[in-house]
């Protein structure tokens, strides 16, 4: 079974400035995604960004980029220029790619981001 | 409308009663899920669903029960409401060979 783990339950940012979000997880497989997802306090889940395990190069997504290090199975979510707006919890989540067991979101508890003004 | 809708989107309810919460779908999705969310420990996965033939149990479905009334339907049942069942209930659709879970609004249940 895959675990995630965020070790950082509460971070802090001042606004503009930059902030990374850590992630590791347990898996033997070797093709599957890997996703940041946020919570702001309107509770809704929001897709932030998605690796795909295959592919070497880092996602990216506006201000929003990862550092995937799959050797090490780490999942890294990097938030540049934050903003009062990306106040929220994050959650790491992890897909199988692997037939039969391309159903299951296994998700990290999560870390709650505070940016201050 | 929303792609995934939750109903109701809150509830409180009281020790031993029955409640259901329902989940709608418009995505032509085969896949539904109902996950549970609780503080310190993320989204956990209760039931899902591969068609309306197929249920399977998921991390956590002791005191929940599930029907797929149809493909676009997957209602949660707790048969006898206890109080650490207060959570925020997501459930979430996918289509089968896909890589992404769309998500409904949440329904936060509490239990007195």
């Amino acid at each position: 079974a895959q675990t995630v783990t965020q070790s950082q339950p509460e971070m802090s940012v001042q606004e503009a400035e930059t902030v990374t979000l850590s992630c590791t997880y347990d898996t033997s497989e070797s093709n599957y995604y890997l996703f940041w997802y946020k919570q702001p306090p309107s509770r809704q889940m929001i897709l932030v960004i998605r690796q795909e395990a295959y592919k070497q190069q880092n996602a990216t997504e506006n201000r929003f980029s990862v550092n995937f290090q799959k050797a090490a199975k780490s999942f890294s979510l990097k938030i540049s220029d934050s903003q009062l707006g990306d106040t929220a919890m994050y959650f790491c989540a992890f897909l199988s790619n692997s037939g039969g067991s391309n159903y299951k979101l296994t998700f990290g508890k999560g870390t709650l981001l505070t940016v201050n003004p | 409308d929303a792609d995934v809708t939750q109903t109701p989107r809150n509830r409180i309810t009281k020790t031993g009663k029955r409640i259901m919460l329902e989940c709608s779908q418009t995505k032509g999705h085969d896949r539904m899920y109902w996950y549970r969310q609780d503080p310190g420990l993320g989204l956990r996965l209760i039931y899902y669903s591969f068609d309306v033939k197929d249920i399977n149990k998921g991390e956590i479905s002791d005191g929940y029960s599930v029907s797929r009334q149809a493909q676009a339907k997957f209602s949660l049942s707790l048969e006898s409401a206890i109080p650490n069942q207060t959570a925020l209930y997501f459930c979430a659709t996918k289509q089968s060979g896909a890589n992404v879970l769309t998500f409904g609004a949440g329904s936060r249940l509490t239990v007195l």
